[in-house]
Parts: structure tokens; C-alpha cells; sequence
């Protein structure tokens, strides 16, 4: 059974600072998803990583995904309350995605 | 303006009874999908649809059943033989099937056993 875990569950930043966010996966797989949730709301597509090696930024975010390592991470760059969320990371089998738990990140002053 | 509708936004049953969650989406995808999802957890995948008249059972199906006549609809249905149904309920669709897809959101249905 694929197991997708996330670390840290929560992170609390302070604005301005870098911070990251791994998702480790344990099975073989090229199709790496992060979405965002913001209380009590459905879930956000951020990116959409296809194959080794594949990086995507977009704003303060940039995802990266290592298939060897079988590890994606979500780098934040100068965190701002904005990005305040629980973020997922996803795995794409041939039969299903599976999610991780989340990782909550709360960004303070 | 495409997308993915979810009716109720919230809904309430009395144990016993069997309710009707609604998904429907004009975004002409193939594929769809039921979640659950309990405070502070990630998605469970409860059912499955890569076809009109054809479903498959996810990882937590028991105590649910669902229907596919139509390609923009999945209606889900949270029987009473489900214990512990009170979580939020996410639809979902994509292109194709699978997890090689990506897969797009409804608002959500939040259920709460009375």
C-alpha cells in the first residue's frame, strides 16, 4: 500500500523567513500534485510535477520532485500571512491519487 | 464558467436515515471521485467513476453507495449502515482516470450526524 507522509504536520513561520516542506512517498511514481485548503474551504491545485527533476514556482512557492529519492518539497520564500494554509502533497498511481496528512502552516509577525 | 458544484454546502441526518450528497460538473471530464475528509486528516478516497454506468469502490466504501447515469453527475448516498458519518465530503473530476490526471475540486459538503 502507498504510503505518502508529510513533515512537518505544522509549522508555525515567521514573516520573511525561508521555510520547506517535504513529502516523502513509498512507491515508484513520476506524478507529484501539491494542492492548498484553507479552513473550511476545498482543496487548491498549486502544481503539478510530471517527471525527475521537475520544478514549478509560483509566487512565494516553488515545488521541486526528486523520483529517486521518491521526495517532493514545497520551499517558501519571505513567508506572508497570506500563505497561512494546509497544504497537501499527492501521489498519482495508475489506479488513484493518494494524499498525504497535510502540513498546517501558520505565519505570524 | 466550468467547474464543479457540490449541493448541500452543509447537511444535517438523523441517525437512521440515508442522504443524497450532490456532484455535478461541466468541465466534460471523464473521471470522478468522492472523499472524506475528517478534522486535521488528508483525503480518503470513497468511490470512483472512469465511466457513465461504472463505479468502483475506493478505500473507504463501506456505508456508501454511489450512481454514474450521467456523465456530469455522481450523486453519492451516506447510508445508515455508515457509523461514523459527520466529516467533510469533497467531490472531484479530471480528464481520465487514475491518479496520472489532475484532479479539480468541488466546494465541498459538510455532513454532521444529529
Amino acid at each position: 500500500e502507498l504510503k505518502v507522509e508529510q513533515n512537518p504536520l505544522f509549522l508555525s513561520m515567521q514573516e520573511g523567513k525561508n521555510y520547506t516542506i517535504y513529502c516523502n512517498y513509498s512507491t515508484t511514481s513520476d506524478r507529484l500534485y501539491w494542492y492548498r485548503q484553507d479552513p473550511g474551504k476545498s482543496l487548491e491545485s498549486l502544481f503539478v510535477l510530471l517527471s525527475n527533476g521537475a520544478v514549478k514556482q509560483e509566487g512565494r512557492l516553488m515545488a521541486s520532485l526528486d523520483t529517486k529519492a521518491r521526495l517532493s518539497t514545497l520551499h517558501i520564500t519571505a513567508a506572508v500571512h497570506d500563505l497561512s494554509a494546509t497544504y497537501f502533497c499527492a501521489v498519482g498511481t495508475a489506479s488513484k491519487l493518494t494524499f498525504g496528512t497535510g502540513t498546517r502552516l501558520q505565519v505570524t509577525l | 464558467d466550468g467547474g464543479i458544484t457540490q449541493s448541500p454546502k452543509y447537511l444535517f441526518r438523523k441517525e437512521g436515515q440515508n442522504v443524497t450528497l450532490s456532484c455535478e460538473q461541466n468541465l466534460n471530464h471523464d473521471a470522478m471521485y468522492w472523499y472524506r475528509q475528517d478534522p486535521g486528516q488528508g483525503l480518503r478516497l470513497i468511490y470512483y467513476s472512469q465511466i457513465v454506468n461504472d463505479f468502483q469502490k475506493g478505500d473507504i466504501a463501506e456505508g456508501y453507495s454511489v450512481s454514474r447515469e450521467k456523465k456530469e453527475s455522481f450523486p453519492l448516498t451516506v447510508t445508515s449502515a455508515q457509523k461514523n458519518p459527520t466529516a467533510f465530503y469533497l467531490c472531484a473530476s479530471s480528464m481520465g482516470g487514475g491518479g496520472y490526471n489532475e484532479q479539480f475540486f468541488g466546494p465541498g459538503t459538510r455532513l454532521t450526524v444529529l
